[in-house]
């Protein structure tokens, strides 16, 4: 089946720092979400992005679907940014599937 | 406020109990999920439904038991389940077909097995 990489595993900065957060994909997708999961495990959608750029506030993504990747941009970083963020596959077919990566846990410290 | 709705937050239960998880999306989506997240696992895929239809059943322990009765409710059936399965619940919806959507999560059932 498809497989879905997120790196770094881990990251920690500080407050103010900008960050680049990786997804890769090994099979085409139909669309990509990230999302971000808040401490008490909420996830919380940031893009639905199959291909392009897409901003909103500090947050930006890009996705290129024809080199099967996309990364999400984190700009000064605030401490309520801390979190997992997951990148997730939309595979359309005779049942529609979402495949998440392992996330990405960002630390941001004050 | 979600569009998905998930009951109870919080459950623990002994492994002779029956208990259930429920689900309701005021968003109008055709499709609903199923997600188990386990402490340092990805979300694993447990069942998806379509138009109310059981479409994808991921290799899950009989154990577990989904119901969707109409496009808005889904259950998870819970009976005779093990420590192991201790883990974040999360139900999805979404829109599938004409008009697909991004899928929105609820906020989880956190379940310890005891």
């Amino acid at each position: 089946g498809i497989q879905v990489e997120q790196s770094p595993p881990d990251l920690i900065l500080q407050e103010g720092a900008n960050s680049t957060l990786r997804c890769n994909f090994s099979d085409s997708v139909n669309n990509l979400q990230w999302f971000h999961q808040n401490p008490w495990g909420q996830l919380i959608n940031l893009f639905y992005i199959p291909s392009g750029t897409k901003q909103n506030g500090r947050l930006s993504a890009t996705t290129v679907a024809t080199e099967r990747y996309s990364l999400l941009y984190i700009s000064s970083s605030q401490t309520t940014d801390s979190g997992v963020y997951f990148c997730a596959v939309l595979l359309y077919s005779s049942a529609s599937k979402i495949i998440f990566g392992s996330g990405t846990r960002l630390s941001i410290r004050p | 406020e979600t569009g998905v709705t998930q009951t109870p937050r919080h459950l623990v239960m002994g492994m002779t109990n029956k208990k259930s998880l429920k689900c309701e999306q005021h968003l109008g989506h055709n499709a609903m999920y199923w997600y188990k997240q386990s402490a340092k696992k990805p979300l694993e895929l447990m069942f998806v439904y379509s138009l109310e239809e059981r479409v994808e059943n991921n290799s899950v322990p009989s154990r577990f038991s989904p119901e969707c009765p109409n496009s808005s409710h889904l259950f998870l059936h819970l009976h005779t389940l093990q420590p192991e399965d201790s883990a974040l619940y999360l139900c999805a919806s979404s829109q599938e077909g004409q008009g697909r959507t991004e899928a929105f999560f609820g906020q989880g059932t956190r379940l310890t097995v005891v």
